[in-house]
């Protein structure tokens, strides 16, 4: 199965500011997916990302507070921008293996916003 | 829209003994199902998957069945360790319009096995 690199691991930011997320493969993927974690909770999806076009996002989720890029196949970032301290949680980004491998996560970015 | 549940929310137990891990879903055409475990601060680690033309799996003390007709999965954790203590996650796979799949969450259930 993948191996994903997600980077940072954690963070501590200031209210305002934004904070970008990379999420590395080490092999080429189609869809990419992020995931949203709220304290206490279970994962959410955000938005799923597929190369050379724009991200989908789910219900609650828009573009302009959650920007994605996905330059190529094998390389995600997720934004969390203009960040309150209701967007701390942990984000993780996950791809789907190949049949009979399910879905593999980066280790996640646990955002603290203060 | 899937919906996901998972029985009990938490759940301790004494070390040794063997336990039963729920999880049910409201849409049955699903892709696959898998479960994970999550250690607290971290990221989900992949336990068992199940395709949908299967009805179980198995690795090592850990056994996963699949009955899509009732909507239903069971994680079976036998002789259970401290270690084993964490959160498990069920997760729905299904299919979309796109050609990609659509995972859903469970509530997840927190085991502890107390030594």
């Amino acid at each position: 199965s993948a191996v994903i690199s997600q980077k940072p691991s954690r963070d501590i930011c200031q209210r305002g500011t934004s904070l970008t997320i990379q999420c590395q493969v080490d092999s080429q993927v189609t869809m990419m997916f992020w995931y949203r974690q709220q304290p206490g909770q279970s994962l959410t999806l955000i938005a799923t990302a597929n190369q050379g076009s724009e991200a989908t996002y789910e219900s609650g989720f828009v573009i302009d507070k959650f920007p994605i890029s996905r330059p190529n196949l094998t390389f995600s970032t997720l934004t969390v921008s203009n960040m309150s301290p209701e967007d701390s949680s942990i984000y993780l980004c996950s791809v789907e293996g190949s049949w009979g491998y399910g879905y593999t996560f980066g280790s996640g970015t646990r955002l603290t916003v203060v | 829209k899937q919906e996901v549940t998972q029985i009990p929310a938490a759940l301790s137990v004494p070390e040794g003994e063997n336990l039963v891990l729920n999880c049910s879903f409201t849409d049955s055409a699903i892709y696959n199902l898998q479960w994970f475990r999550q250690d607290p601060g971290k990221g989900l680690t992949s336990l068992l998957l199940i395709q949908s033309s299967q009805r179980e799996q198995t690795s090592g003390r850990l056994n996963a069945s699949l009955d899509k007709s009732s909507g239903r999965s069971t994680l079976y954790i036998a002789a259970s360790q401290p270690g084993d203590s964490a959160t498990y996650l069920c997760a729905v796979a299904l299919g979309t319009s796109g050609g990609y799949q659509k995972v859903t969450f469970g509530t997840g259930t927190k085991l502890q096995v107390i030594p």
